[in-house]
């Protein structure tokens, strides 16, 4: 069965550094989406991403974040400058149509120090 | 604005239990989808079931079965007879439709159900 597939599983990373999150969405899926989730808390919105252009994006979604899709397959989430509060599990997901079900990933657990 | 509320933060039950966890949306939108996610204790969100505002007649699945209320904003979830592989966060969420956007999820807070042997 596809599945949405997240690397790394896990990552430590001192605060100030860059991070890229990566993920590769199920194939023939169109929108994508980054999510976190706060050890112990709810899952939220980051950025939605459709015809290669950020659809809609939160408040937390600021000037540090942005996400690309660089060559058709790879859906990345990179982090300019890391800060203490960006530790969480990232949750990369994707779905095929509008009034469908997003598919998640296994997630990728941040750790900033 | 829109709004998910899943008022039990933990549940414990004894196995073979029926159980239901409650959900309570709000949104002003009246094209929307429901959603439940299972979140097991190793980390993935594993999509549960998804139903949309027009549809209100419930679905039962095997030992899972959900109620949709339009007139109380409800989107209950009952596992029946659980099992400790029941054992997870689940976690209810609402989308509003937006044109060719796809659409954000907006998660309630989970509830932890703890199945005990």
């Amino acid at each position: 069965e596809p599945e949405v597939t997240q690397t790394p599983s896990h990552q430590v990373t001192q605060m100030g550094q860059e991070v890229i999150l990566r993920c590769v969405p199920i194939s023939n899926h169109l929108y994508f989406y980054w999510y976190r989730q706060i050890l112990g808390q709810k899952v939220e919105f980051l950025v939605s991403f459709y015809n290669n252009e950020i659809s809609e994006k939160s408040e937390i979604f600021d000037d540090q974040f942005s996400v690309e899709r660089p060559d058709g397959s790879n859906f990345t989430l990179k982090i300019r400058s890391t800060k203490l509060e960006d530790s969480a599990m990232y949750f990369c997901a994707s779905q095929d149509r509008e009034n469908t079900e997003a598919f998640f990933g296994q997630g990728t657990r941040l750790t900033v120090v | 604005a829109q709004k998910v509320t899943q008022a039990q933060t933990e549940i414990s039950v004894v196995e073979k239990e029926d159980v239901t966890l409650d959900c309570v949306y709000e949104t002003r939108d009246t094209t929307y989808y429901l959603f439940w996610y299972k979140q097991p204790p190793s980390g993935e969100l594993v999509f549960l079931i998804r139903r949309n505002s027009f549809d209100e007649q419930n679905e039962i699945s095997g030992r899972y079965s959900w109620n949709f209320q339009k007139s109380t904003s409800s989107f209950n979830f009952t596992i029946t007879a659980s099992q400790v592989v029941d054992s997870a966060v689940y976690f209810c969420a609402l989308r509003v439709m937006l044109y060719n956007q796809g659409g954000k999820l907006i998660f309630g807070q989970g509830t932890e159900l703890s199945v005990k042997p």
